[in-house]
C-alpha cells in the first residue's frame, strides 16, 4: 500500500516557468516532509523540508507548501532552469525512516 | 556526499550467488539505512539500523540481510541473488530518527 502518492510522473516546463509537484500522504502520524532532488548517477540530495506546524516554507526558487487538513504537500518551482531538470521526489517521516513517492522527472527546456 | 561510502559502486553478479554491499560513515551518525531505486517505483526501504547492533525490516526486505557490527559499517547481503534484485541500491545516514537523512551515491548491482 503507497503510503505517499507523488503525482505527475513527468513534467516539462519551459524556462522560467513555474514547475509544480503535488504529493498526497494517508497516516497522520507523519511529522516530517522533506523533498529531494536527485540528477542521473547520483544519490538523492535534501532540497527543502517542512513539518506540519507551518503550511510554507520558502528557500531561494523553492516553496513548500503544505495542507495539513487535506493530507497534501507540494513542491513548486519558481524561474525554472535547465539546471533544475532532474527527478524530485517527495517523502514522508513514518516512525523511523523516510517513505518516498515514487518521483517526478522535470525537464526544463530552454 | 555527507561522509558516505558505498562500494562497490558496480557490480554484476550470478543469479544464486552470495552479494554483500557495504556502506561505510564517517559522520558517526546513530541510524543507517539501505533503499533500493527501480524505475516507477521510487526508493523502497530494504533494511535500517538504530544502533550497533539494532536493525530492522523494511518495506521490501525479503531475501535481504544486514549486520551493523560497528557505528560506521551498515551491510547489506543478498543471500542468493536473483533477477528481481537488479537494482540501483542506496545507502542514508540520519543523526536522529527526526532528521534529515542524506545518501551516498549508491550501488548498481545486476544480477544475470
Amino acid at each position: 500500500q503507497q503510503q505517499v502518492k507523488q503525482s505527475p510522473q513527468s513534467l516539462i516546463v519551459q524556462k522560467g516557468g513555474i514547475s509544480i509537484i503535488n504529493c498526497a500522504y494517508e497516516n497522520t502520524a507523519f511529522d516530517y516532509f522533506p523533498w529531494y532532488q536527485q540528477f542521473p548517477g547520483k544519490g538523492p540530495a535534501l532540497l527543502i523540508a517542512i513539518r506540519p506546524d507551518v503550511s510554507e516554507k520558502k528557500e531561494g526558487r523553492f516553496t513548500i507548501s503544505f495542507n495539513k487538513s487535506a493530507k497534501q504537500f507540494s513542491l513548486h518551482i519558481m524561474d525554472s532552469q535547465p539546471g533544475d531538470s532532474a527527478t524530485y521526489f517527495c517523502a514522508a517521516l513514518g516512525g523511523t525512516a523516510l517513505i518516498f513517492g515514487k518521483g517526478t522527472t522535470l525537464s526544463v527546456s530552454s | 556526499d555527507a561522509g558516505i561510502t558505498q562500494s562497490p559502486r558496480h557490480k554484476v553478479t550470478e543469479t544464486g550467488t552470495p552479494v554483500t554491499l557495504r556502506c561505510h560513515q564517517t559522520e558517526n551518525h546513530r541510524y543507517m539505512y539501505w533503499y533500493r531505486q527501480d524505475p516507477g517505483h521510487g526508493l523502497r526501504l530494504i533494511h535500517y539500523s538504530y544502533g550497533v547492533k539494532d536493525t530492522d525490516k523494511g518495506e521490501v526486505s525479503d531475501g535481504y540481510s544486514v549486520s551493523r557490527s560497528k557505528t560506521e559499517d551498515f551491510l547489506l547481503t543478498l543471500e542468493s541473488a536473483t533477477s528481481s534484485q537488479t537494482s540501483v541500491y542506496f545507502c542514508a545516514i540520519s543523526e536522529s530518527a527526526v532528521t534529515e537523512a542524506f545518501f551516498g551515491q549508491g550501488t548498481r548491482l545486476t544480477v544475470v
